[in-house]
């Protein structure tokens, strides 16, 4: 069974489309995150929910926006696609609670042509 | 704000031998410190983490890592490397888990290569 799913896997589109990735995760945890990983393959958080509420928004441009329906999606919206968007989205997972370690999807490459 | 330093891009190390991949860390408070590693196309899998009490931690596939809150590291080892731990190593930070922001800072990255 797989714990953190996001659609698609890859994603492939042109400059000024909208598009967006689905993430789901089966494993009961109440808080959620939106990873962006560059072609240097540094991580860097964008957005967390907690309970469907936004506790994380770090300096992302407006165009993105995450929607979070209930604890167990987190959907990443992105408006007006630019070149730099291009990279490796990770939705990630954790308990609330505690010092826990966050569980990772396996990843979705947008490239933007 | 906190920050995470793993100084080598790449470590290569023959299969048997040791391995050490470095990691130091920044922040406010007591350090909240976890290893996670990369394989090719896939996502972030956790190997350990270090909250508190012994500074030698064991994780997953034999890996372990030793706090050491004096040189503010976490560095990560294994006695005996075998060349399916070839990945990509990162390592994180997080600071007072009691702040609305669980926020993990992870390191650039660490590319482990073991030779057979």
């Amino acid at each position: 069974d797989t714990a953190v799913s996001q659609t698609p896997k890859y994603l492939v589109t042109q400059m000024g489309n909208d598009k967006s990735i689905k993430c789901e995760q089966n494993l009961g945890h109440d808080t959620m995150y939106w990873y962006k990983q560059d072609s240097k393959k540094f991580l860097k958080i964008m957005f967390s929910y907690n309970n469907k509420e936004l506790i994380i928004n770090e300096t992302v441009p407006n165009r993105f926006s995450p929607k979070s329906p209930d604890k167990a999606h987190l959907n990443l919206h992105i408006n007006s696609l630019e070149l730099g968007d291009s990279a490796v989205y990770f939705c990630a997972s954790s308990p609330s609670t505690g010092l826990n370690e966050q569980y990772f999807g396996p990843g979705t490459r947008l490239t933007v042509t | 704000a906190q920050s995470v330093a793993q100084p080598e891009d790449q470590v290569n190390v023959a299969e048997g031998n040791p391995l050490t991949v470095k990691c130091t860390y920044s922040v406010s408070g007591n350090p909240y410190l976890f290893w996670y590693v990369q394989y090719p196309n896939r996502g972030l899998q956790f190997l350990l983490k270090y909250i508190t009490g012994d500074n030698l931690v064991k994780g997953s596939y034999g890996f372990e890592a030793e706090f050491n809150k004096s040189q503010t590291s976490f560095h990560l080892k294994k006695p005996s490397a075998l060349v399916s731990d070839s990945a990509l190593y990162f390592c994180a930070v997080r600071g007072n888990p009691g702040g609305s922001a669980r926020q993990l800072t992870f390191g650039s990255g660490t590319q482990l290569t073991v030779l057979p």
